[in-house]
């Protein structure tokens, strides 16, 4: 069965001071591994797709990263607008996702 | 519009009544997906379509529940005898054929009271 844990559950930063979160995973066959943005009350926002390891993708603060067990989506000099919820999943056999439980992230000014 | 959208955002209904929750993907998207997310966890799958037909519908949690995409765009989720423990966000996502990845709407939050 796929799995997917996400740590920390909930981090806070000081804008500017960068970080990372962890995504650990166990796949049958990873077809894709992918990173998304929640805000409070709204679905998720598609950020990154990373397919073998090794992989990486950039977006403005935002670099997601990718071995054969876990990935990690670095946030470097974060600001206030950076904080929501932040979800790992992974796409195996099945056209399906299968989330983790996200890591709440909070970034202060 | 040029997201995926869902009516209703919100739905309050009693224990034991019968709920519709509409899905209109992306244009152009084959593939459509639903999922439920509970406060503080990750979206769970339930229903996967490709076209017209359920090709994956092994998250249904019992028979309470039933999805239709007649014409291969639009799809209901049908939830029967609704219970307390049905209340979630309803998550609706679709996908192209030309990428994996799942393009999210801003779900209907249903609450059973």
């Amino acid at each position: 069965e796929d799995q997917v844990t996400q740590s920390p559950e909930a981090l806070r930063l000081q804008e500017g001071e960068s970080s990372s979160l962890n995504c650990s995973y166990t796949v049958s066959g990873l077809r894709g591994l992918f990173w998304y943005r929640q805000d409070p009350g709204k679905g998720p926002e598609f950020l990154f797709t990373l397919y073998s390891a090794g992989e990486e993708k950039e977006k403005e603060r935002l670099k997601a990263t990718l071995t054969k067990k876990e990935s990690f989506l670095h946030i470097t000099a974060p600001k206030p607008e950076d904080s929501a919820t932040y979800l790992c999943a992974v796409q195996g056999g099945a056209q399906k996702l299968v989330f983790g439980q996200g890591t709440r992230l909070t970034i202060n000014p | 519009g040029a997201g995926v959208s869902q009516t209703p955002s919100n739905k309050v209904t009693e224990k034991g009544k019968y709920v519709e929750l509409r899905c209109d993907p992306i244009s152009g998207h084959t593939a459509l997906y639903w999922y439920r997310q509970s406060l503080g966890q990750g979206p769970e799958f339930l229903i996967y379509f490709q076209g017209t037909g359920a090709a994956d519908d092994s998250g249904l949690p019992n028979d309470r529940f039933f999805a239709v995409r007649p014409e291969g765009s639009v799809s209901t989720l049908k939830i029967q005898r609704t219970e307390r423990g049905d209340s979630a966000v309803y998550l609706c996502a679709s996908s192209s054929i030309t990428g994996p990845e799942q393009y999210f709407g801003p779900g209907t939050r249903l609450t059973v009271t």
